[in-house]
């Protein structure tokens, strides 16, 4: 159990344009979503908290109305790169913790390319 | 804040045992992680301290002494598939978020 899906796993877009992702807890209900950034040979940094129904925690220097998200259940939660430049190239991942549990269960990632 | 250091990079040979260090300054404290990460993937969970002590999991261990605000990842036997990053995570006190430390790239040699 605890297997976490995103959707796309890679994508390429042109500059200015809008890019969503989705990641989704495929077996168990996800009280809280994590996203996260990832560029080449750093760690993890964290963008944003978002729980179910309630508007996302942002991180400080994460622009919220450019990172959009939205955790419309349980299962789903969707980070909406908006008018998309080259330097919002970068590696993304979700995670989703279970109600009364610790850990984060990761998704995949999906890599992002802006031309 | 929170503040976590560990090595930037490892050598170790197949067969041999490695020692990964942590160590962390943070605000709150609610628990340790380890994860691994092959390159161009998302991080696998391995182990979780919260205790002080010793964790074992197999060819896995993980300490903590929250005291000193250390922890180190122990790994047996040595594959060469355990080439991969090892990120430290540390989880504040009240909050379910983690704060990442840079990760230690392992290299697994023959």
């Amino acid at each position: 159990g605890a297997v976490v899906s995103q959707h796309p796993s890679r994508v390429i877009c042109k500059s200015g344009t809008s890019v969503k992702i989705e990641c989704r807890s495929l077996d168990f209900q996800a009280t809280t979503m994590f996203w996260y950034r990832q560029f080449p040979k750093q760690s993890l940094m964290l963008m944003a908290t978002s729980n179910e129904g309630s508007k996302a925690t942002y991180e400080q220097g994460v622009e919220k109305d450019k990172f959009l998200i939205n955790h419309a259940s349980l299962t789903l939660s969707t980070l909406t790169v908006t008018s998309a430049h080259p330097e919002d190239s970068s590696f993304y991942i979700c995670s989703a913790r279970r109600g009364g549990g610790s850990e984060q269960f990761f998704g995949p990632g999906t890599r992002l390319t802006v031309l | 804040g929170q503040n976590i250091d560990q090595p930037t990079e490892m050598t170790a040979t197949e067969g041999a045992i490695v020692q990964i260090n942590c160590t962390y300054q943070t605000s709150g404290f609610n628990g340790l992680f380890w994860y691994q990460q092959h390159a161009g993937e998302a991080p696998t969970f391995l182990s979780y301290n919260v205790l002080d002590g010793l964790e074992e999991k197999g060819r896995f261990s993980s300490f903590l002494s929250r005291s000193k605000g250390y922890s180190y990842l122990l790994l047996k036997e040595l594959q060469m598939k355990d080439s991969a990053s090892y990120l430290c995570a540390v989880s504040g006190a009240g909050s379910y978020q983690l704060t990442f430390g840079k990760g230690t790239k392992l290299s697994v040699i023959p």
